[in-house]
């Protein structure tokens, strides 16, 4: 069964540009997170979405990044414009919550965001 | 609020010898649970294993297995016969209850020798 699929796997792009990620949940998961990891900061959640739905969005760092589930099988994060500050990696993660269900959070391979 | 605190930035042990991780946590919530996740050098995220915090009975996966003490809010990572491919940043999370976030300590370094 395939895992959570991210692309790219690298991004290298110039400051003011747009930058867009991609996500495939696991397939019958209802449950899809963007995760950023910096040195400085480690991992931070910046949204949650349940059943296509953004139920969290407070860890988006602002306005300028955005995130949208149109369908359960795909996600997508833009940063919009780019800034050298955005350089991370930047994890998506699916998981099924409901009842009975450990609600375990299984990683992409990470797409590694480099801005100049 | 969530916290999870791994004192320990690096370990390392001998191949084929045992080395034990340790995490503390704190949560408000009385159904929750936690994990460790590697990160090898390839910087996947990938699960070791999971406790769920009513089960008293520690969780084991092959070679690693957990020393869950909910009264003392520690979860400790016990890598028996250690392999070369054990080492990797890892990560104690804890997630549970309302509270959908996984939050995470800030890693241990583990180093295998050989």
């Amino acid at each position: 069964d395939a895992g959570v699929i991210q692309s790219p796997r690298h991004e290298v792009t110039e400051m003011g540009q747009e930058v867009t990620l991609r996500c495939k949940p696991i397939s019958g998961h209802n449950s899809l997170f963007w995760y950023r990891q910096t040195m400085m900061r480690g991992l931070e959640l910046l949204i949650y979405f349940n059943n296509n739905v953004p139920i969290d969005d407070s860890g988006m760092p602002e306005d300028r990044f955005s995130a949208k589930m149109p369908n359960a099988s795909f996600s997508t994060l833009k940063i919009q414009p780019s800034e050298p500050r955005d350089s991370a990696v930047y994890f998506c993660a699916s998981s099924f919550r409901g009842p009975g269900y450990t609600d375990t959070q299984y990683f992409g391979p990470g797409t590694r965001l480099t801005v100049l | 609020a969530q916290t999870v605190t791994q004192s320990q930035p690096e370990m390392s042990v001998q191949e084929a010898e045992t080395v034990t991780l340790s995490c503390t946590y704190d949560t408000s919530e009385s159904d929750y649970y936690l994990f460790w996740y590697k990160q090898p050098p390839s910087r996947q995220m990938i699960l070791v294993i999971r406790q769920e915090a009513y089960k008293q009975q520690n969780a084991t996966e092959n070679r690693f297995s957990v020393n869950f003490q909910k009264a003392a809010k520690s979860f400790s990572l016990k890598i028996s016969d250690s392999q070369l491919g054990d080492a990797a940043m890892y990560f104690c999370a804890n997630s549970g209850g309302s509270n959908y976030k996984l939050t995470f300590g800030k890693g241990t370094l583990l180093t295998v020798n050989p």
